[in-house]
């Protein structure tokens, strides 16, 4: 399985640039990388995911290390309504692939 | 509708009782998940369904947890003689082939008393 390690909490300032890492060192060749979000209260909310190459789309963009080993989730103008939890997930390598959660990060966004 | 749809979004039951939990996944999506999320907890994954192959329910705490999906469609979480432990938002998810983006319901918040 592509385990993925993530800082518990971060704060970013309204407006500026939000950098989320994860170290996913045990991914391999063909599995991607997911970040998904959770605000409070709600279902988690799909915001990325990548091999090998970055990517951008309208809520993030997702820059992936040459080696796969890490990534890192960048919202490039914070809002407070961006105050969430972030998670990195590879998926299972078993039969089902479902994502696995790990603990992800807190994001606060500060006014 | 346009999401995935749970339903109820709220129950709370007495400990020994059954419960039944809904979830619409939707249209055309083949694959659909069912997790659970304790109070200040991530999501604990219980079973997933892909398209008419076998169910994994690896995820299942206990003999207690079933699910079933009919017609490759509308799945049915259910919970026998439910104990407080088992208080925690179930929530569902589906997309198309597995491991594509995921959509996920609102959850249902089961509390048992």
């Amino acid at each position: 399985d592509a385990k993925t390690t993530q800082p518990p909490s971060m704060d970013c300032a309204e407006g500026r640039a939000a950098n989320l890492p994860c170290n996913h060192s045990t991914i391999s060749g063909n599995e991607y990388v997911y970040w998904y979000r959770q605000i409070h209260s709600q279902g988690p909310q799909y915001i990325i995911h990548g091999l090998k190459n970055n990517e951008t789309n309208e809520m993030a963009s997702l820059i992936i290390t040459e080696d796969r080993k890490s990534s890192t989730l960048i919202l490039p103008h914070a809002t407070l309504r961006d105050t969430a939890v972030y998670y990195c997930i590879g998926p299972s390598s078993g039969s089902a692939r479902q994502l696995t959660f790990g603990s992800g990060t807190q994001l606060t966004v500060l006014p | 509708g346009a999401g995935v749809s749970q339903s109820p979004s709220n129950k709370v039951t007495e400990k020994g009782k059954d419960v039944e939990l809904r979830c619409d996944p939707i249209s055309g999506h083949t694959a659909l998940y069912w997790y659970r999320q304790s109070l200040g907890q991530g999501l604990e994954f219980l079973i997933y369904f892909q398209g008419n192959s076998a169910p994994d329910k690896s995820g299942l705490p206990s003999d207690r947890f079933s699910a079933e999906r009919t017609g490759g469609s509308v799945s049915t979480l259910t919970i026998q003689r439910t104990q407080q432990e088992d208080s925690a938002v179930y929530l569902c998810a589906s997309s198309f082939p597995s491991n594509t983006e995921a959509f996920f319901g609102q959850g249902t918040r089961l509390t048992v008393v």
